[in-house]
């Protein structure tokens, strides 16, 4: 059941840099989708989110877009700071039922100094 | 602010024992969830829970597995006989229901030996 994708395993990238990471999905049904953000031993963070009805959400420096046709999303993070290495979800609520959510394998950022 | 909590924090027993773990969601939230992330696979679904019953649940969640919400603000997850197939990351999550975003607890780490 992949129905949210993560095809990268790992991204690194400098200090200051933008950190790109990308998710696709297959469900066309998928109506809202979430970032999380997960350090080691923790749980996932709530990161930023958006819906279906938007293409862009953005929050400081961190913004979402959503390509609909390509049931594509990334998220942009800038300028990537050491503090945001860690491993990224994006996830999607399959709605119905208890609106569980579905999630990719994840990326490892690293931000390097 | 208000965070979901979840002891033990690691829990080691051995198969075929019973295991309760635990969880405090966030107060004024009425959707519960448990989901676990075995050691290099993605989280996924386990149980969602609202008004005292199950709302939905995965085939992972077969009749080892039961929830309950005791009193005002525990939610547990009972693994009645553990095989060594359930050693994962547990993590709970809890939601308002007015958003998609559900907020998760730093999770139980279960070892069964």
């Amino acid at each position: 059941d992949q129905q949210v994708k993560q095809n990268s395993p790992s991204l690194s990238v400098q200090e200051g840099r933008i950190s790109i990471l990308n998710c696709d999905y297959t469900n066309s049904m998928f109506d809202y989708f979430l970032w999380y953000k997960k350090y080691p031993a923790e749980g996932p963070t709530f990161l930023i989110s958006i819906s279906s009805i938007k293409d862009k959400n953005e929050d400081g420096r961190f913004t979402v877009f959503l390509n609909k046709s390509a049931k594509h999303l990334s998220l942009h993070i800038v300028p990537s700071q050491p503090g945001d290495s860690a491993v990224y979800f994006c996830a999607a609520p399959v709605t119905g039922g208890g609106n569980k959510l579905t999630f990719g394998t994840g990326t490892q950022l690293k931000v390097e100094l | 602010e208000p965070e979901v909590t979840q002891t033990p924090s690691h829990q080691v027993t051995q198969m075929g024992q019973e295991v309760i773990l635990r969880c405090v969601p966030i107060s004024n939230h009425l959707y519960f969830y448990w989901y676990r992330q075995i050691l290099g696979q993605k989280v996924e679904f386990l149980v969602s829970f609202y008004n005292n019953e199950i709302s939905e649940k995965s085939e992972i969640f077969d009749d080892q597995f039961s929830v309950e919400r005791p009193d005002g603000s525990n939610f547990t997850l009972k693994i009645r006989s553990t095989k060594l197939e359930d050693s994962a990351m547990y993590f709970c999550a809890s939601t308002g229901g007015r958003t998609y975003e559900q907020y998760f607890g730093p999770g139980t780490r279960l070892t069964v030996t």
